[in-house]
């Protein structure tokens, strides 16, 4: 099995251009979540979905949008990048009951 | 959000050596899990706790759920170069768990 697969594993971003960083998962798990990890903190949630088309909001609040239309992808969108959205970006998902998650190999975005 | 605090924030040790690191909250968590992330890759989980005052081993790691809720601390003992790596403390509240800011591990051969 892959896993959880992410996409691209680096990007550089000018500001104000947007880009989907791609979240695949092979194990159908239901839950899945974006989170972002900044230098020295721990990760962040951006946004989680329990199942396909459902999605919510989780501590980070502005600039990312996401879908989940199957329960395989959970892509995150990010319209107009800012330099405060350059970061490492972790994609992870879990089976409900358990808790344990698997994380993607991260996305490393720049914006410059 | 809620903050999870992790101490030490870094360590230098000699291999051989048994570590220590803890990971303390202002909320009561009912699951506590530990993850380990190498350099460019995802945090890989290594143990998880699920129940108040559990002790439980994975190898050479051990791993405690503070009998306050509020707590959990993870030993390492007779640490190895392949140790090197963050360590993270994650709590379960809601649909989310909520990580701390981790431990740096340098192990010298």
């Amino acid at each position: 099995n892959a896993g959880v697969t992410q996409t691209p594993k680096f990007r550089i971003l000018k500001i104000g251009q947007s880009m989907t960083l791609q979240c695949t998962q092979d194990m159908n798990h239901n839950y899945m979540y974006w989170y972002r990890q900044d230098p020295g903190m721990g990760l962040k949630l951006i946004y989680y979905s329990v199942g396909a088309g459902i999605t919510d909001k989780g501590e980070v609040l502005n600039g990312y949008n996401v879908s989940r239309s199957t329960t395989e992808d959970f892509p995150l969108r990010l319209e107009l990048a800012a330099p405060s959205q350059t970061s490492v970006y972790f994609c992870a998902s879990r089976l409900e009951g358990l808790y344990g998650y698997t994380f993607g190999s991260g996305t490393r975005l720049t914006v410059v | 959000g809620q903050q999870l605090n992790q101490s030490p924030q870094s360590m230098f040790i000699q291999e051989g050596e048994d570590v220590s690191m803890n990971c303390t909250s202002s909320s009561i968590f009912n699951t506590w899990l530990w993850y380990k992330q190498d350099p460019g890759e995802g945090p890989v989980l290594l143990i998880a706790l699920y129940k108040a005052g559990e002790l439980t081993s994975n190898g050479r790691l051990t791993a405690q759920f503070g009998i306050t809720r509020k707590d959990s601390f993870l030993n390492i003992s007779a640490s190895i170069p392949s140790d090197v790596g963050i360590y993270f403390c994650a709590g379960h509240l809601g649909n989310q768990f909520y990580f701390g800011t981790g431990t740096s591990l340098t192990v010298i051969p």
